[in-house]
């Protein structure tokens, strides 16, 4: 069984341009969740999403979005991307939203580069 | 919101040593605590975890503490081997049934010598 997929691995952007990031969860995982982990940081909460309604959001700007598709796969887009948008972007998934689902099972991320 | 703090913020073993990384965190409401393994390029890695009904937890060479009313929870790597190198992160969370985002602490990278 697949763990949590992520795409791409790595990317190069410009200031000013925009990012796709796409996530997809343990088979049967109903929530996805995005993470922002800057070098030698921890990793930094930007949304949380269940059943393809957003249920939590971090303290990010409005550049950031995402949703979640009726198959619970993710996509998280950042707008108008900056300099210190550089960083690991991680998607984690959950089985639900009740007692289990602070269980989060991490994917390898998407290491962003901008220059 | 919850802050999370773990500290000393490196820590060097020799191999077969113990280790010990602490974790305080401010929300009193928070009742779920992980701890992640991150090696170098690698996705964080969940290796123990405690809720707050429980005092403390093991797993083999590894357990984890509780404090509730310090508000600070530990974690204790027993007969440490030089793959336990690595950066560890210490989270809380209290999980409202709504969502249950983690708060992580900045991390603390735990060297252990041959």
């Amino acid at each position: 069984d697949a763990g949590v997929t992520q795409s791409p691995t790595h990317l190069i952007k410009t200031r000013g341009q925009q990012v796709t990031l796409r996530c997809s969860p343990i088979s049967g995982h109903k929530s996805v969740s995005w993470y922002q982990q800057v070098l030698g940081q921890g990793p930094q909460f930007i949304f949380q999403y269940y059943e393809k309604e957003e249920r939590g959001r971090g303290n990010f700007p409005d550049r950031f979005s995402a949703r979640q598709f009726p198959n619970y796969s993710s996509e998280l887009n950042v707008n108008a991307l900056l300099l210190g948008d550089s960083a690991l972007y991680l998607c984690a998934s959950s089985l639900t939203l009740g007692a289990g689902a602070n269980v989060l099972t991490f994917g390898a991320g998407s290491r962003l580069t901008v220059l | 919101g919850e802050n999370v703090e773990q500290h000393p913020s490196t820590l060097s073993v020799q191999e077969g040593d113990s280790a010990v990384i602490k974790c305080t965190y401010s929300d009193s409401a928070s009742n779920y605590f992980p701890w992640y393994k991150q090696e170098l390029g690698k996705r964080p890695q969940l290796i123990i975890d405690i809720r707050s009904n429980v005092g403390e937890k093991k797993d083999q060479r590894i357990a984890v503490t509780l404090n509730k009313t310090a508000k600070h929870f530990s974690l204790h790597i027993t007969e440490t081997q030089p793959e336990d190198s690595a950066v560890y992160f210490c989270a809380a969370s209290y999980n409202t049934g709504a969502n249950s985002k983690l708060t992580f602490g900045k991390g603390i990278t735990l060297s252990v010598r041959p």
